[in-house]
């Protein structure tokens, strides 16, 4: 899977967007952008994924540019729940394992 | 079951004695994997089995770490000889195959191993 790269914590006003940015300079073609969660003491939660095109789901939006290199989830209006890890991943469907970098840990404050 | 289930939740051993861990998978799904979760740190790729094929285990860390899968059903992870740097949060996901969903994986809730 190509390197992934994403700040290690960003702090969100709650009912504001988060905005969690990750930058994939090394994307090919074939490979998605996915983004997963993680709440404390629980396991990654899927989040989004895309390949080219915005995507949107009832729990955030995926912008990717134009060029692929980076993208960026939004989370429209970030509640104190949606404090977590969240990790950004690009994968191909014609990889096996899907690896996990550090993430960006944000935290929504009141 | 509705989604993929561990077990053990938790599990205390003494160090030196095997232990096993169980992941049932969702139902359908074609691909496992196993994860490890020390306290504090990312997830680090342990094994992926995919259907009939042979088990990616580029992740196990040493040979007391195995893993067998029946068909595409339940899979047990084993180490044996159990060290303390072996504690920590043990994790299994499933997801289906082909097309571009290949990625999204449906996690457990883990197995926490501490190793006394």
């Amino acid at each position: 899977d190509a390197k992934t790269t994403q700040p290690p914590s960003m702090d969100c006003a709650e009912g504001r967007a988060a905005n969690l940015p990750c930058n994939h300079s090394t994307i090919s073609g074939n490979e998605y952008v996915y983004w997963y969660r993680q709440i404390h003491s629980q396991g990654p939660q899927y989040i989004i994924h895309g390949l080219k095109n915005n995507e949107t789901n009832e729990m955030a939006s995926l912008i990717i540019t134009e060029d692929r290199k980076s993208s960026t989830l939004i989370l429209p209006h970030a509640t104190l729940r949606d404090t977590a890890v969240y990790y950004c991943i690009v994968h191909s469907t014609s990889y096996g394992k899907l690896t996990f970098g550090q993430g960006t840990i944000l935290t929504v404050h009141p | 079951g509705a989604g993929v289930s561990q077990s053990p939740s938790n599990k205390v051993t003494e160090k030196g004695k095997d232990v096993e861990l169980r992941c049932d998978p969702i139902s359908g799904h074609t691909a496992l994997y196993w994860y490890r979760q020390r306290l504090g740190q990312g997830l680090e790729f342990l094994i992926y089995f995919q259907g009939n094929s042979a088990p990616d285990k580029s992740g196990l860390p040493s040979d007391r770490f195995s893993a067998e899968r029946t068909g595409e059903s339940v899979s047990t992870l084993t180490i044996q000889r159990t060290q303390q740097e072996d504690s920590a949060v043990y994790l299994c996901a499933s997801s289906s195959r082909g097309g571009a969903n290949t990625g999204e994986l449906f996690f457990g809730e883990g197995s926490r191993l501490t190793v006394l």
